[in-house]
């Protein structure tokens, strides 16, 4: 049973370039969560989806970011004209409709450096 | 808004001895999870305990386990005969369970505690 599978593991991209992370559930979990981590930080929340919805964006930047989560294929995190800001680990993170133990169950995160 | 704190940003302990990682919270909610993370170097996040606030017994996972103080608002991590394998950053971190009742899905950590474990 696969695990919550994120990639690509690393991505170097220049100032203004595009990136994309891609998120892919374990087998079953409904719902999909993006975290940040900064170097010498914890992880921030950024983003909760469900299949089509956006339920919680309240940690997102407002500009440049966005998110999805289709009917069909992995949830995706989009950083548009990136800037050396947003080198970071991106994490995301799944779990059952209303799980019963809270419990988030991890990926192993994107590395993302901006050049 | 739910808040956790990790007050100390790191620790030492020798091999085989004990260690308590300190993790405050913050909340008006009545039910909720409390979590213990652990990133190696690989940054993996692995979970190392989950508390339930409604459950008085304290968790206990082999050489981990917890000391859950409900009106404090505390959750104390203890790591009993510290192996190599537990040096890493330890996260604190908070969910709540009143879905029904509009609390938040997510995840809230604390900033971390690196621990180091000497040989």
């Amino acid at each position: 049973n696969a695990g919550v599978m994120q990639n690509p593991r690393h991505l170097v991209r220049r100032r203004g370039q595009e990136a994309r992370l891609r998120c892919s559930p374990m087998k079953g979990h409904s719902h999909v969560y993006w975290y940040r981590q900064l170097p010498e930080e914890g992880l921030k929340f950024m983003v909760y989806l469900q299949k089509e919805n956006i339920i919680d964006e309240s940690g997102m930047p407002k500009e440049r970011f966005s998110a999805e989560f289709p009917k069909e294929g992995p949830s995706i995190l989009r950083i548009q004209q990136v800037v050396r800001g947003d080198s970071a680990a991106y994490f995301c993170a799944s779990s059952f409709l209303r799980s019963r133990t809270g419990e988030l169950f991890f990926g192993e995160g994107s590395r993302l450096t901006v050049l | 808004a739910q808040t956790v704190t990790q007050s100390q940003p790191e620790m030492s302990v020798q091999e085989a001895e004990t260690v308590t990682l300190s993790c405050t919270y913050d909340t008006s909610e009545s039910d909720y999870y409390l979590f213990w993370y652990k990133q190696p170097p690989s940054r993996q996040m692995i979970l190392v305990i989950r508390q339930e606030a409604y459950k008085q017994q304290n968790a206990t996972e082999n050489r981990f386990s917890v000391n859950f103080q409900k009106a404090a608002k505390s959750f104390s991590l203890k790591i009993s005969d510290s192996q190599l394998g537990d040096a890493a950053m330890y996260f604190c971190a908070y969910r709540s369970a009143m879905l029904e009742m509009g609390g938040s899905e997510k995840l809230v950590f604390g900033k971390g505690m690196k621990l180091t474990v000497n040989p």
